[in-house]
């Protein structure tokens, strides 16, 4: 079945470090890919996502590049901020309305 | 922006009450899902929903969950005999049917206490 594997947490950096969580994944046909943020306290929000081989997705700054050879979907930021402490989750869906099957979450934390 | 909203927040209940969690899905949007998410573990597909029924379900939505869109806005979970083990954040999302499809947009949750 489908699989999300995702690096294991909690990382923690300092304030303008550079961020890279990976993620793979395994899954039949071609999948869209999404990488889902959870602040302390709150639900589920999508950060960003790719639907294609080569697309890069990004949003606030996060950045993350669906690369279908190595089935790979790595989460990347420059520069991170305290305020991007939370829980990140990577996860696919095959498409259509089907289920999105998620990683394990990674929990960065971010300290000034 | 338009969001999916959940209600109540939080829900503390004694084992083997019945339970009903909220969720009021994007306006618009056709497709309806529950997911779970146990404290520190991974967030859970439980099933979705679709045109008036369960489209797919997982291994966890026993006989003991069922779901419902009781009107126009609403879309309902009802765990009727609560275990220990239910007790999880429960996550209600939608997507709509054009531009976005596989895109799920999720509510806050509800965290749910079984005692």
């Amino acid at each position: 079945g489908d699989s999300v594997t995702q690096m294991e947490g909690p990382v923690t950096l300092s304030e303008e470090a550079f961020l890279t969580i990976n993620c793979t994944y395994t899954a039949t046909g071609y999948p869209s890919l999404f990488w889902y943020v959870q602040y302390p306290g709150e639900g589920l929000q999508l950060l960003l996502k790719a639907t294609k081989a080569d697309d890069k997705g990004s949003n606030k700054g996060f950045e993350a590049t669906y690369r279908k050879e190595t089935t790979s979907f790595h989460l990347e930021k420059g520069s991170v901020q305290v305020s991007d402490s939370a829980v990140y989750f990577c996860a696919l869906s095959t498409g259509g309305y089907q289920k999105v099957t998620f990683g394990t979450g990674t929990k960065l934390q971010v300290i000034p | 922006e338009p969001e999916v909203t959940q209600t109540p927040s939080h829900q503390v209940t004694q084992m083997g009450q019945e339970v009903i969690l909220r969720c009021v899905p994007i306006s618009n949007h056709l497709y309806f899902y529950w997911y779970r998410q146990i404290l520190g573990q991974k967030v859970e597909f439980l099933v979705s929903f679709y045109n008036n029924e369960i489209s797919e379900k997982s291994e966890i939505f026993d006989d003991q969950f069922s779901v419902e869109r009781p009107d126009g806005s609403n879309f309902t979970l009802k765990i009727r005999s609560t275990k220990l083990e239910d007790s999880a954040m429960y996550f209600c999302a939608s997507s709509d049917n054009l531009i976005t499809k596989e895109t799920q947009y999720f509510g806050p949750g509800t965290r749910l206490l079984v005692l």
